[in-house]
């Protein structure tokens, strides 16, 4: 079965700290794709980065920046230098492709991210 | 803004009522999704339209009746809800890549 695990429930760190955001999942397929969105309090979701399986580069994209290792099964999201408007829950998924479609997204529970003044 | 919009954003209904939540994009996006997410829970998948018809229905019981009159309106029909239906529903769409586009919601109650 497939299944995302986000061990941490709620982070808190003072602005300016790095913060990075575990994720770990499990699935039987050999091509599968891995997400992050953040959800900030108004509850909409925006999607952060996708991954495929056959790509292991990490990815940087302005203070974010990712670190997928299929050796472990992790797709870790940090954030350089938070700053309050971090402060969201962030989500890391999964995803099947029943349907023909990759948006059929497997979420784990969420990490609670509060970035303080 | 989000370019998936849902209406109505708040609706309180009785376990009697029939009601409906709307979604729309003009992405130009072939799958259309309904997704439930209860307080402090992650989104769970319901429905998945991919070129209008439905692709997948995540057992969700009958009283929750999906309809996707074009590829840009994507509909829940909402009959005889229970208490425990109350929840974020989020609509999302996509390319099929996996990188959705939600919108910001419909928080239903049901009393």
């Amino acid at each position: 079965a497939q299944k995302v695990t986000q061990a941490q429930t709620e982070i808190s760190v003072v602005e300016k700290e790095d913060v990075t955001l575990d994720c770990v999942y499990e699935t039987r397929d050999t091509t599968y794709y891995l997400f992050w969105y953040k959800q900030p309090p108004s509850g909409e979701l925006v999607f952060l980065i996708r991954r495929n399986s056959f790509d292991e580069q990490n990815e940087i994209s302005g203070r974010y920046s990712w670190n997928f290792q299929k050796s472990t099964s992790s797709f870790n999201f940090t954030i350089t230098a938070s700053q309050v408007v971090d402060s969201a829950v962030y989500f890391c998924a999964l995803s099947d492709e029943r349907g023909g479609s990759q948006g059929n997204l497997i979420f784990g529970k969420g990490t609670k991210l509060s970035v303080k003044p | 803004d989000t370019e998936v919009t849902q209406t109505p954003k708040h609706l309180v209904m009785g376990m009697t009522n029939k009601k409906s939540l709307k979604c729309e994009q003009h992405m130009g996006h072939r799958a259309m999704y309904w997704y439930k997410q209860k307080a402090k829970k992650p989104p769970e998948l319901m429905f998945v339209y991919s070129y209008e018809k439905l692709s997948i229905n995540e057992s969700v019981p009958s009283r929750f009746s999906p309809e996707c009159p074009n590829s840009s309106l994507l509909n829940l029909h909402l009959h005889a809800l229970q208490p425990e239906d109350s929840a974020l529903y989020l609509c999302a769409s996509s390319l099929g890549t996996g990188e959705l586009f939600f919108g910001e919601g419909s928080r239903l109650t049901v009393l």
